[in-house]
């Protein structure tokens, strides 16, 4: 079975630009999350999908992000425009179950980086 | 809020040594507490967990009991291994209105010399 998959794996961009990234959960599995390391700091939540509705999207840092998951399948997490503070590994994870015995498969990262 | 503190790393032990990585929450209601691990160049990966308090979750040698009355989930190997240089985060999951959000403590880096 195929894991939780993330392209690209590394971003580099400029001030200003606009980047895509992109997560493709395990097969099957209705709940989605992004999350976000900068800095070498804890991990933090972005926000979290089931199937296609947003059920919690309370970590999202401001309006310059925006992440769909239509269809319920795969989820794109869009920054415009992106800042020197977005910088950082971009996590996505996720689950069939929700509740106490959920378990989150991680997908392996994008290192993103604003110059 | 929820929140994860893990001990400040880097830790730096030799082959075979005993290894602690402390971890202690602050939540409300009865979260259940994970340890994930990150390989290099890989990605987080379950390590183990414990869902209710004086659980003990443990897998590939590594242990940890939820210790209610402290708040806390140390991480323990007895014997470690080079293969265990990693990083180790401590997350906890608080369910309820926190729907399914883990928060995560920052990670703790670990390198076992031969």
């Amino acid at each position: 079975e195929a894991g939780v998959t993330q392209f690209p794996s590394h971003s580099v961009i400029e001030k200003g630009q606009t980047v895509t990234l992109r997560c493709d959960p395990i097969s099957g599995h209705d709940n989605l999350y992004w999350y976000r390391r900068v800095m070498g700091k804890e991990i933090k939540f972005l926000l979290h999908f089931v199937k296609e509705s947003k059920q919690d999207e309370s970590g999202m840092p401001n309006n310059r992000f925006l992440a769909e998951r239509t269809g319920g399948t795969y989820s794109t997490l869009k920054v415009q425009p992106a800042e020197l503070e977005d910088s950082g590994v971009y996590f996505c994870a996720s689950s069939q179950v929700w509740g106490t015995q959920e378990t989150q498969y991680f997908g392996p990262g994008t290192r993103l980086l604003v110059l | 809020g929820d929140s994860v503190t893990q001990m400040e790393g880097p830790v730096t032990l030799s082959e075979e040594a005993f290894l602690t990585i402390n971890c202690t929450y602050t939540a409300t209601g009865y979260p259940s507490l994970f340890w994930y691990v990150q390989y290099p160049g890989e990605g987080l990966q379950l390590l183990l967990k414990a869902t209710k308090a004086d659980d003990k979750g443990s897998n590939k040698g590594f242990e940890a009991t939820y210790r209610k009355e402290t708040t806390s989930f140390h991480l323990e190997k007895g014997s470690v291994q080079v293969s265990d240089s990693a990083v180790y985060f401590c997350a906890l999951h608080a369910g309820g209105t926190s729907y399914g959000k883990l928060t995560f403590g920052q990670g703790t880096i670990l390198t076992v010399h031969p």
